[in-house]
């Protein structure tokens, strides 16, 4: 079955660490997104990607970095620049500018927290 | 910039009634679509319904339908005859098509609950 591949679902970081979140879709997706999700925050948008080997900053950037070396994985690194890391992570992933059928895959996500 | 704003953060409904979920949001573009996602306490998002801006026809998916007020840029979710799975944590979200940006802009969410 298509879809999209989390992992780990329930993810540790220790002081100074840096840790890379899991992101693989095999829908054949060009876009691929990173949000964070906070208790009464909602989902803020960290980086996001339409085409492979290009990425854009979203608007909370900072203290994470992203690649897309292939058009179906998008990992996400959370560096030791980033001090507050604790929150839900959600990828997801579309077919770009197609507009009849324009919605937002999403993975299960991942629970990061400091140890 | 694009917001998007729910102000309410809790809503409760009798199992079988209508409940009405708020959405505002601010834009100066004309294309764009707006999302409803529900997130149950699995975390899974699930879509629930989009509208097209520039669709005058309100979309419908079943027991959901949505109000969109283009010029009030309002776009209300409406629950009919509300069930026990449907308490959830409701996001309303928008896409703009103008230029080059793409990306999902979320409300902070409504946390649902359904009572029996």
């Amino acid at each position: 079955d298509g879809g999209i591949t989390q992992s780990p679902k329930y993810l540790f970081r220790k002081e100074g660490q840096n840790v890379t979140l899991s992101c693989e879709q095999n829908l054949n997706h060009d876009a691929m997104y990173w949000y964070r999700q906070d208790p009464g925050q909602g989902l803020r948008l960290i980086y996001y990607s339409q085409i492979v080997n290009d990425f854009q900053k979203g608007d909370i950037a900072e203290g994470y970095s992203v690649s897309r070396e292939k058009k179906e994985s998008f990992p996400l690194t959370v560096t030791s620049a980033q001090k507050n890391p604790t929150a839900f992570y959600l990828c997801a992933s579309s077919i770009e500018r197609q507009r009849t059928n324009e919605k937002l895959f999403f993975g299960s996500g991942t629970q990061l927290s400091v140890l | 910039a694009q917001t998007v704003t729910q102000s309410q953060p809790e809503m409760s409904v009798q199992e079988a009634e209508t409940v009405t979920l708020s959405c505002t949001y601010d834009t100066s573009e004309s294309d764009y679509y707006l999302f409803w996602y529900k997130q149950p306490p699995s975390r899974q998002m699930i879509l629930v319904i989009r509208q097209e801006a520039y669709k005058q026809q309100n979309a419908t998916e079943n027991r959901f339908s949505v109000n969109f007020q283009k010029a009030a840029k309002s776009f209300s979710l409406k629950i009919s005859d509300s069930q026990l799975g449907d308490a959830a944590m409701y996001f309303c979200a928008y896409r703009s098509y103008t230029g080059a940006n793409s990306k999902l802009t979320f409300g902070k969410g409504i946390t649902l609950s359904v009572r029996p």
